[in-house]
């Protein structure tokens, strides 16, 4: 069964503390995204990987770094939390699909991250 | 001017009926068009995907893109209660590689 394991799920953090929310796929995909859901605002990519070793900045990428190190997991680290960085992260893979030449298949969320910071 | 529009809705429709849900965007080189459903407090589900122009359908999905209009929708026949949710549409830039999503339409199907 295709999952994208997300922790942790709820954290309640303070302004200036580093923190790391990891993502992990069991499909093998090469794609793999982070976003963030505001109210008003939608979805919208903070980083996106087409592989290990590979990222490349979203459309909201300030304040966030990313790392993919191995193909399975793609945290996403906040250095320095900041108050406008309370929101609903979503971690999410792509497999097959047009950008790789192939019809995209299969897409999976991850369960949702809600961060606040204080 | 927003890259994807959708309206907020909510779109309501009784049970039975068709759901015609819109979108536009901005980027012309946008080449994958995908359709979520997100229900309260969940995470988005990829429920349809299309790329040709014209109709694609999946039960009682159909995806309409129409790329020379830049517009794409989504109907939803039979409605069900069970559908009632916020529907996002999201194009894939022309570099297939970032997805840009619109805010989503709220739809509620009633009884």
């Amino acid at each position: 069964e295709a999952q994208v394991t997300q922790n942790p799920r709820y954290l309640i953090t303070v302004t200036g503390k580093k923190l790391t929310v990891t993502c992990s796929q069991n499909m093998n995909h090469e794609y793999m995204s982070w976003y963030r859901q505001d109210p008003g605002l939608g979805l919208r990519q903070i980083y996106y990987s087409m592989n290990v070793e590979v990222t490349d900045k979203g459309d909201v990428p300030e304040g966030y770094k990313v790392s993919r190190k191995e193909k399975r997991n793609f945290p996403l680290i906040l250095e320095s939390p900041s108050p406008n960085q309370t929101s609903l992260y979503f971690c999410a893979y792509m497999g097959g699909g047009l950008l790789f030449g192939e019809e995209v298949n299969e897409q999976f969320f991850g369960p949702g991250t809600r961060l606040t910071v204080l | 001017q927003k890259e994807v529009e959708q309206n907020s809705g909510p779109l309501s429709v009784p049970e039975g009926a068709i759901a015609s849900l819109n979108c536009t965007y901005s980027d012309r080189g946008s080449q994958s068009f995908f359709w979520y459903r997100q229900y309260s407090g969940k995470s988005p589900e990829l429920i349809m995907f299309i790329y040709s122009n014209g109709d694609k359908e999946d039960g009682r999905f159909t995806a309409q893109l129409n790329k020379a209009s830049q517009y794409v929708s989504l109907l939803i026949r039979d409605s069900q209660p069970s559908d009632s949710a916020t529907y996002l549409c999201a194009p894939m830039n022309t570099g297939f590689q970032k997805l840009v999503f619109g805010t989503g339409t709220r739809l509620l199907v009633s009884p």
